[in-house]
């Protein structure tokens, strides 16, 4: 069985640029959780999208979006991006997330760097 | 919101002696605790996880323990190897079906293993 597939694995952009991240979940699972890591903070929660819709987002500007299509898989928008964007960004899935802890897995994330 | 404390930020041990990683959390409603193993460069790895029910659960030489009174539970490895070397990171939440669920994290502690 696939794993949470991330791409790109590495993007470099500029300041004020918008950037592009995509996930495909595990086979099955329907909730999708996007994860910002920082040095040094740890693992920030960013958005969960659940049956295509956004369900709960973390203290983050709106310049931090996302959307979930149809087959379940996800992308994370981020505009006018800022130096501190800088960050390895992990895409999670579990089967009907929230309604009853399902364990979350997470796939290898996707280093953004900003110059 | 939740607040997830972990203790300690880095801890060395020798092979073949246990290791004991602590963690507080604030949302007494939360119901669900796992944890992950992140090694470097990897993605993170769910490796135990206790729901609220239950107060010890054991996998090989891994263990974790729940005080839902004190609010906090314990990740315990036994017999440690230097593959254990990794961060390891505790996480609560709670299953509720409201728009309010995520996983909070803490900040994770660095273990290392000298042979």
């Amino acid at each position: 069985e696939a794993g949470v597939t991330q791409s790109p694995t590495h993007l470099i952009k500029t300041r004020g640029q918008q950037a592009t991240l995509r996930c495909s979940p595990i086979s099955g699972h329907t909730s999708v959780y996007w994860y910002q890591q920082a040095l040094g903070l740890g693992l920030q929660f960013l958005l969960w999208y659940d049956e295509g819709e956004e369900r709960n987002r973390g203290n983050f500007p709106p310049r931090f979006s996302g959307r979930q299509f149809p087959n379940y898989s996800s992308e994370l928008n981020v505009n006018a991006l800022e130096l501190e964007d800088s960050a390895l960004y992990l895409c999670a899935s579990s089967l009907d997330g929230g309604y009853s802890n399902q364990p979350q897995h997470f796939g290898d994330g996707t280093r953004l760097s900003i110059l | 919101g939740e607040n997830v404390e972990q203790h300690p930020s880095t801890l060395s041990v020798q092979e073949g002696d246990s290791a004991v990683i602590k963690c507080t959390y604030s949302d007494s409603a939360s119901n669900y605790f796992p944890w992950y193993k992140q090694e470097l460069g990897k993605r993170p790895q769910l490796i135990i996880d206790i729901r609220s029910n239950v107060g010890e659960k054991k996998d090989q030489r891994i263990a974790v323990t729940l005080n839902k009174t004190a609010k906090h539970f314990s990740l315990h490895i036994t017999e440690t190897q230097p593959e254990d070397s990794a961060v390891y990171f505790c996480a609560a939440s709670k299953g509720s079906g409201g728009s309010n669920y995520k996983l909070t994290f803490g900040k994770g502690t660095l273990l290392t293993v000298n042979p």
